[in-house]
């Protein structure tokens, strides 16, 4: 049992769309950290939210954490290609997601 | 500054060979992490140092596997005897003191993309 699941696990959609995408656990957490993977590449952290409610935007992205701190989400507004890659969130360092793989088709 | 660095990018060996993986954290940064990712269990914690000190190594997967770090600037994982399942990509990552376990970002390396056949 993963501690957190990410849904969903592939998302393929065309350039210029909309799109969710979330972590969700039974769990309460002081944190949680989102990070982008592209092929060949390690994660690279976007951004840590803390605080139940929060919402950090980050470009055309917008992150929100649950208000009680057991799921957050991602929302990208008009993908592009650049955007396509590994989504991934984790808490501290310890558990990382199942991850959502995200192909923006140009 | 560089970043984390690690070797080799691949390595295809056969079953029952000695593996070995290096990593070269950012300097300054006192926690290292090894991890292994694959696509059925995702990104796994293995192990991780602090101030080159083993932590905590219960996401070893088994007595096959094990990790060192002689000093602040070098950190191995070795396999051996390899087999098929460890066939992964495995990543190193770094830490600054005073931000890990405080939402505290991870630097990764490129990973290891590690093939036994």
């Amino acid at each position: 049992t993963q501690l957190l699941e990410q849904s969903p696990q592939f998302l393929s959609i065309q350039e210029g769309e909309n799109l969710t995408v979330y972590c969700n656990s039974s769990s309460v957490f002081s944190s949680l950290q989102w990070y982008r993977q592209e092929p060949g590449e390690g994660p690279v952290l976007l951004v840590t939210v803390v605080t139940g409610g929060e919402v950090k935007k980050l470009k055309r992205l917008t992150f929100q954490f649950g208000d009680a701190r057991k799921d957050s989400s991602l929302h990208i507004t008009a993908a592009q290609p650049g955007d396509t890659g590994l989504y991934l969130c984790a808490y501290n360092q310890f558990y990382f997601g199942t991850g959502t793989s995200l192909t923006v088709i140009p | 500054d560089a970043g984390v660095i690690q070797s080799p990018r691949h390595e295809v060996t056969e079953m029952g060979q000695e593996v070995t993986l290096r990593c070269k954290p950012i300097s300054g940064h006192d926690y290292l992490f090894w991890y292994r990712q694959t696509m059925m269990r995702g990104l796994e914690l293995l192990i991780y140092f602090n101030n080159n000190v083993p932590i905590d190594d219960s996401g070893m997967p088994e007595d096959r596997f094990s990790a060192k770090m002689p000093n602040a600037s070098f950190s191995t994982l070795k396999i051996q005897p390899s087999e098929p399942r460890d066939s992964a990509v495995y990543f190193c990552a770094s830490t600054p003191l005073g931000l890990a376990g405080q939402n505290g970002e991870l630097f990764f390396g490129e990973g290891s993309r590690l093939t036994v056949l």
